[in-house]
């Protein structure tokens, strides 16, 4: 049964702090991993990772991929209270787009 | 392009009563799914379609239906709603093949009493 592990499930920073949170997975027809934002609505998509080592950026956000150990991170500089959210790691399969999703990581963001 | 649309925003049903939550997508994606999420419990798969006419299910499809007699519209079926089903439910869709990103509904979300 594939399986999507995030950690730690909540974070609680002052702004300013860098963050790092973890996604580890086990699929068996892995095609891509996908970093999702959600902030009480929709989930909005933030990186998708098909290939090890090759970081992904956008802004203060990236993203690593290892497919040997099996695990992303998402990495958070400087974090701002707008960082808060949800954070959902998901692992796609080459059988279909079915995705599945990890429990997710409360990130809270204190001035 | 309205993307992807979910009706209603806000359902409140007696335990019991059946009710259809409709999604409709405008960018010709083959691939449509339903979520239901939970506190403490992400995302789960509860059924899905890779194109008009087929269906299947997913990781919690029990008490619900779909059909996809369009490419557009994948609705999902509460036939005797229960309280477990009390949650918000998100639609998506993305491209068959070459898809970078799963686009999402608003969400639904269901109380049932």
């Amino acid at each position: 049964e594939d399986k999507v592990v995030q950690s730690p499930l909540s974070l609680v920073v002052h702004e300013g702090d860098t963050v790092t949170l973890n996604c580890s997975y086990e699929v068996t027809n892995f095609r891509s991993l996908l970093w999702y934002k959600q902030e009480k609505k929709a989930p909005t998509f933030l990186f998708m990772l098909t290939s090890s080592g090759i970081e992904k950026k956008s802004g203060r956000l990236s993203s690593i991929l290892d497919k040997k150990e099996l695990f992303s991170i998402l990495n958070i500089t400087a974090t701002q209270t707008g960082d808060s959210a949800v954070y959902l790691c998901a692992v796609e399969e080459t059988s279909g787009s079915r995705l599945t999703f990890g429990e997710g990581t409360q990130l809270t963001v204190n001035p | 392009n309205a993307g992807v649309t979910q009706t209603p925003k806000f359902q409140v049903l007696k335990t019991g009563q059946s009710m259809t939550l409709q999604c409709a997508q405008d960018m010709n994606h083959e691939y449509m799914s339903w979520y239901r999420q939970d506190p403490g419990m992400g995302l789960r798969l509860i059924h899905y379609s890779v194109g008009a006419g087929i269906t299947d299910q997913g990781e919690v499809p029990n008490g619900y239906n779909v059909s996809r007699s369009t490419t557009e519209d994948f609705p999902l079926r509460l036939l005797s709603a229960a309280p477990s089903q009390t949650s918000v439910y998100f639609c998506a869709s993305t491209q068959w093949q070459g898809s970078d990103t799963q686009y999402f509904g608003p969400g639904t979300r269901l109380t049932v009493l």
